[in-house]
C-alpha cells in the first residue's frame, strides 16, 4: 500500500526567512507524480508544486522549491523568504504511475510569525 | 476558465436524512474525483469517474454512499441515511481530458455536519 508521511505536524517561521517541510514516501513503482498542496483557513485546497518522479531536476515555483531524492523517497518542500500568507496546512500528496488516486500525508500546520 | 465548483459549501443534515453534494469540473476536464478529510486529517480518496462511468472506487464506504457523473450536469456523491461519523469536508477534484496523470485541481469543498 502507498503510504505518505509528514513527520513534522508543527513548524514555525520568521517572516521573511527560509523553512523546510519534510514528506518521505512509499512506493514499488518507478514512474509517479509527486505534490505539495496548500491548505489555508479557508481550507481550500491550492497546488503549491509538482514533481515528477522520472525528472532529476528539482522543481521549482517562484519562492517553492522541492528537494527530491528518489532513492531516498524523500520529497521536502523548502519555502523562500516566508510570508504570512504562507501560513496554512501543507500536505503532501502521491500519485503513483497508472493509478488515479492521490494518497495524502497528515500535514504540517506552519505559522508564520511576524 | 472557472475553477472546480462545489456546493452546497455548507451542508447541515440529522441523522437518517440524506445529504447531496454537486461537483462541477473545470471546462474540458472529464476526470472527476471524490476525497474525504476528517478532522485533523489529510485527504482521503473515495472515488474516481469519468463520464457515467465509475473507474475507481476502492475508497468508498460500501454502503449509504454512492458517486454518479452523468452525461449532462455535474458529478454528485449521495450519503444515504447519515450518520454523526460522516461529518467531514467532502472534496471533488478534476483533470484532463487523456491526462490521466496530470494534475487534479480542488473545489472548495462542502463541509457536511450531520446532527
Amino acid at each position: 500500500a502507498q503510504t505518505v508521511t509528514q513527520s513534522q505536524p508543527e513548524m514555525s517561521v520568521q517572516e521573511a526567512e527560509t523553512v523546510t517541510l519534510s514528506c518521505t514516501y512509499d512506493t514499488s513503482e518507478s514512474d509517479y507524480y509527486l505534490f505539495w498542496y496548500k491548505q489555508p483557513p479557508s481550507r481550500q485546497m491550492i497546488l503549491v508544486i509538482r514533481q515528477e518522479a522520472y525528472k532529476q531536476q528539482n522543481a521549482t515555483e517562484n519562492r517553492f522549491s522541492v528537494n527530491f531524492q528518489k532513492a531516498a523517497k524523500s520529497f521536502s518542500l523548502k519555502i523562500s523568504d516566508s510570508q504570512l500568507g504562507d501560513a496554512a496546512m501543507y500536505f503532501c500528496a502521491h500519485n503513483q504511475g497508472g493509478s488515479e488516486k492521490l494518497v495524502f500525508g497528515k500535514g504540517t500546520k506552519l505559522t508564520v510569525n511576524p | 476558465n472557472a475553477g472546480v465548483m462545489q456546493n452546497p459549501r455548507h451542508l447541515v443534515r440529522r441523522r437518517g436524512q440524506e445529504a447531496r453534494l454537486r461537483c462541477s469540473p473545470m471546462k474540458g476536464h472529464s476526470h472527476v474525483y471524490w476525497y474525504r478529510q476528517l478532522p485533523e486529517e489529510g485527504l482521503k480518496f473515495m472515488v474516481y469517474l469519468q463520464k457515467e462511468n465509475i473507474i475507481d472506487e476502492s475508497g468508498m464506504p460500501k454502503e449509504r454512499f454512492s458517486a454518479e457523473f452523468p452525461k449532462e450536469g455535474p458529478s454528485i456523491l449521495r450519503i444515504q441515511q447519515v450518520v454523526r461519523g460522516d461529518s467531514a469536508a467532502y472534496f471533488c477534484a478534476s483533470s484532463p481530458l487523456f491526462a490521466s496523470q496530470e494534475t487534479q485541481y480542488f473545489g472548495p469543498g462542502t463541509r457536511l455536519l450531520v446532527l
